[in-house]
């Protein structure tokens, strides 16, 4: 199975900052890499598909790029609603595999 | 709007089975390959299995871990998909999620999960 390793596991922050996630694959994805958002007892909400696409409804100030092993998710102007959990998912290939996540909280 | 909306979670004591299901709308469920996730408690997200739309055969494949005691199957008149789950372990409890799959949009979580606890 591909293996992907997402940094940091966790990250503290304040209102208004930029914030970046990375995610690296074990082998090469293409795009086919997802980035979700999970808040407490809430289910993932997809925010990026094909490792740059934003999903419908989702703010701009969520952004997804890279290609191949290398990934990175930037949130512009962190606001209070995303603070939360972050997960990579590739789906090049069955199984689709999750990083670790990425736990943005608040400075 | 698509919606995903997963049942049949409960307390089961550990040899014993379940079946979840998952009620699609919104979207012409026949046309996508459905998977099934988990999420033990404070634990991360894990992938069970899935299952093909006819187009591509309808066969589903599992992870190493349920496979032989899982099964996935789909009835694309009812828009439902479902997990069989057999031979329950404690380290089956989690949080069930059902998601329907792209090679285009990705991989969409559209429900609120269904809990099974394996406990005697």
């Amino acid at each position: 199975a591909i293996q992907m390793t997402q940094s940091p596991s966790s990250l503290s922050a304040s209102v208004g900052d930029r914030v970046t996630i990375t995610c690296r694959a074990s082998q090469d994805i293409t795009n086919d890499l997802g980035w979700y958002q999970q808040k407490p007892g809430k289910a993932p909400k997809l925010l990026v598909f094909a490792a740059s696409s934003l999903e419908s409804g989702v703010p701009s100030r969520f952004s997804g790029s890279g290609s191949g092993t290398d990934f990175i998710l930037t949130i512009d102007n962190l606001q209070p609603e995303d603070f939360a959990t972050y997960y990579c998912l590739q789906d090049y290939i069955y199984p689709p595999t999750f990083g670790q996540g990425t736990k943005v909280d608040i400075k | 709007e698509v919606q995903l909306v997963e049942s049949g979670g409960g307390l089961v004591q550990p040899g014993r089975s379940l079946r979840l299901s998952c009620t699609a709308s919104g979207f012409t469920f026949a046309d996508y390959s459905m998977s099934w996730f988990r999420q033990a408690p404070g634990k991360g997200l894990e992938w069970v299995g899935f299952i093909r739309s006819k187009v591509y055969g309808g066969k589903a494949d599992y992870a190493t871990s349920v496979k032989g005691r899982f099964l996935i199957s789909r009835d694309d008149s009812k828009s439902i998909a479902y997990l069989q789950m057999n031979s329950l372990k404690i380290e089956d409890t989690a949080v069930y999620y059902c998601t329907r799959d792209s090679r285009i949009v990705g991989i969409y979580f559209g429900g609120q999960g269904t809990l099974v606890s394996v406990s005697s």
